[in-house]
């Protein structure tokens, strides 16, 4: 198995909704992160987990609320949201943040809109 | 200065044409280096790691810079399904990736 699975594909929310997005991997990577990708961008960091901890936020607004209940899940809650946060969300999956030359896995994103 | 810089094009090429593009980064300290492929609302893939000593997967061709902090990829005999954003990515060993804007391309029959 070398996906990343992302749940729900596509999300419509209000901005008093709370709704959390899942993300699950089974290839023992060691590393998830989340990111953010607007239209014509690139992806964008939020979050970085290493063996299910907290490692970096990116200074990243506190309607969004990560999660990792264990090493194959990352959940990312959702609060309060504005407009603007209307995005595609990546999560990503890597062997362990210490192995530099391992590229990233990406899942197939959720693509989020508030209204 | 951004982190990692790429020619955003777009880039229109006919098929069978070689076409290459080639990326900056900032950080000396730079681990590690690749290209992703993305294609329109779809997750970016990774294409190929990026090596010193240069490295070919069929008709992709990666080359690392360190001197002059630069990447680059080739692809020859370019196929309709090579079009796409091909992203330059920057492992900064600080536990993250830094994506480059990304090179658009499309491949004209």
């Amino acid at each position: 198995d070398t996906e990343v699975t992302q749940t729900p594909k596509h999300l419509v929310m209000g901005m008093t909704n709370k709704k959390s997005l899942k993300c699950e991997q089974h290839m023992g990577h060691r590393a998830m992160y989340w990111y953010k990708q607007k239209a014509k961008k690139p992806p964008e960091l939020m979050f970085v987990y290493s063996y299910e901890k907290l490692s970096i936020n990116e200074s990243v607004p506190s309607r969004f609320s990560p999660e990792c209940p264990n090493s194959s899940l990352l959940n990312l809650h959702l609060h309060a949201l504005q407009p603007e946060d209307s995005a595609l969300y990546l999560c990503a999956s890597s062997q362990a943040i210490d192995r530099a030359s391992d590229g990233y896995t990406f899942g197939s994103g959720t693509r989020l809109t508030v209204v | 200065r951004k982190e990692v810089e790429q020619d955003p094009g777009p880039f229109n090429v006919p098929e069978g044409a070689t076409v290459a593009f080639n990326c900056t980064y900032s950080n000396s300290a730079s681990q590690s280096f690749f290209w992703y492929r993305q294609d329109c609302r779809k997750e970016p893939k990774l294409l190929m790691s990026v090596y010193s000593s240069g490295n070919e997967d069929g008709r992709f061709t990666a080359q690392l810079n360190r001197a002059s902090q630069y990447i680059s990829l080739l692809i020859r005999d370019s196929k309709l399904s090579d079009s796409a954003t091909y992203l330059c990515v920057v492992n900064l060993g600080a536990q993250k990736l830094v994506f480059g804007q990304g090179t658009r391309l499309t491949i004209n029959p």
